[in-house]
């Protein structure tokens, strides 16, 4: 039973970049949220996608976009990145819309230098 | 606004004994809560829930307590073990946002 996966492991940008990071659901889900872990903190809610459509969105710029594929897989893009935007990035997948059950993946690593 | 904290950045227990970890919540409209463990270089890991219709949810050595009226749930590990050792994360959910709110999490770390 695959668990969520996301790509890459890591990756150091630029400041003013552009960035796109992946993430497959776990097997049987179709929802995905992606969340942002500063150091020190606890994830902080991005966005949520549910039938490719974006269903909730938290406290987060317009410069962080995202997608879902008919696959259920997902795509967060991150615009005109700033140093601030250093994080762990956690995709999670959930069965539905009622279930407060999430599973998370391993996570991205962005540096913006 | 934080609205879902954990005091406790670091907790240090010897092995065996019981681990405990506090959170407190300030929004009355969460309905489910959660616990996350978390080792360095991977995701959260689901652990154990409690809807708030419950004050007490048992799986093994885990235990969740729920206090709605003080707005304060607690993790109880039981015996504690050195796999244990990770840092844990309280979140915390309302029907029709299924967000987890996340607090700012507590290393817990058993001693041999």
């Amino acid at each position: 039973d695959a668990g969520v996966t996301q790509s890459p492991t890591h990756l150091i940008k630029t400041r003013g970049q552009q960035v796109t990071l992946r993430c497959s659901p776990k097997s049987g889900h179709d929802t995905v949220s992606w969340y942002q872990q500063a150091l020190g903190q606890g994830p902080q809610f991005i966005f949520q996608y549910y039938e490719e459509e974006e269903r909730q969105r938290g406290n987060f710029p317009d410069r962080f976009s995202g997608h879902q594929f008919p696959n259920y897989s997902s795509e967060l893009n991150v615009n005109a990145l700033l140093l601030g935007d250093s994080a762990l990035y956690l995709c999670a997948s959930s069965y539905g819309t009622e279930s407060y059950e999430q599973y998370f993946g391993p996570g991205t690593r962005l540096t913006v230098t | 606004d934080q609205q879902v904290k954990q005091n406790s950045p670091s907790l240090s227990v010897q092995e065996g004994r019981i681990s405990i970890l506090n959170c407190d919540y300030t929004n009355s409209m969460f309905d489910y809560f959660l616990w996350y463990k978390k080792y360095p270089a991977e995701g959260p890991t689901f652990l154990i829930s409690i809807s708030s219709i419950k004050d007490k949810n048992e799986d093994g050595r885990f235990t969740v307590f729920l206090n709605k009226s003080a707005k304060h749930l607690s993790l109880h590990i039981v015996p504690s073990q050195p796999g244990d050792s990770a840092v844990y994360f309280c979140a915390a959910s309302r029907q029709g946002a299924q967000k987890l709110v996340f607090g700012q999490g507590t290393r817990l770390t058993i001693n041999p």
